[in-house]
């Protein structure tokens, strides 16, 4: 069955400091989609960046970096020289092509909550 | 200003009573979806529509229903059946038919307590 695990629940670190937050997916399916969210207090989720399942390119976009690793299943995102700006909830999230159950669904983990303190 | 717009932000319900969330888009997208979020979960997809006048059950339907009679607006309402509707609910929506391989947009939510 498909599933997303974030195992960290809450992460505290200082101003400056790099972080990485794992998620680690289930999936019965060839073809799948991997996305990060980013949930400030204000409460809206806020797109990062979504994976192919063919695509293993690591990704850098500024002070975000992606890493997807099929082989161990595992889509983990790092903040480098993390700010106090970055504090938020973020989920990572799985869809499926074709056990989707409810078509189109984003499986989501638990979330990580990140403090980041100046 | 171009989004989704979700009403009220803050919405109290007494027990047995029925309440309305509200949720207007205007990026003409073709998908809309109702997620609960409870604290220390990720989201859950209560419901679906992917055009106007159709909708299906996600996977914790029971005790809400919704309607989509135009493409913009796409409400839900929590019912009495609902035992526990405490949560944060979030819509979003989707260009094409599906979250499958595109991003979504979400709303910033509703938090319903029953009081």
């Amino acid at each position: 069955a498909q599933k997303v695990t974030q195992a960290q629940t809450e992460i505290s670190v200082v101003e400056k400091e790099d972080v990485t937050l794992d998620c680690v997916y289930e999936t019965r399916d060839t073809t799948y989609y991997l996305f990060w969210y980013k949930q400030p207090p204000s409460g809206e989720l806020v797109f990062l960046i979504r994976r192919n399942s063919f695509d293993e390119q690591n990704e850098i976009s500024g002070r975000y970096s992606w890493n997807f690793q099929k082989s161990t299943s595992s889509f983990n995102f790092t903040i480098t020289a993390s700010q106090v700006v970055d504090s938020a909830v973020y989920f990572c999230a799985l869809s499926e092509e074709n056990y989707g159950g409810s078509q189109g669904n984003l499986i989501f983990g638990k979330g990580t909550k990140l403090s980041v303190k100046p | 200003d171009g989004g989704i717009t979700q009403s009220p932000k803050y919405l109290f319900r007494k027990e047995g009573q029925n309440v309305t969330l509200s949720c207007e888009q205007n990026l003409n997208h073709d998908a809309m979806y109702w997620y609960r979020q409870d604290p220390g979960q990720g989201l859950r997809l209560i419901y679906y529509s992917q055009i106007v006048n159709d909708f299906q059950k996600g996977d914790i339907a029971e005790g809400y229903s919704v309607s989509r009679e135009k493409k913009e607006s796409f409400p839900l309402t929590v019912t009495s059946a609902q035992k526990n509707p405490t949560a944060f609910y979030l819509c979003a929506t989707c260009p094409g038919g599906a979250t499958l391989n595109t991003e979504a947009f979400f709303g910033q939510g509703t938090r319903l307590t029953v009081v």
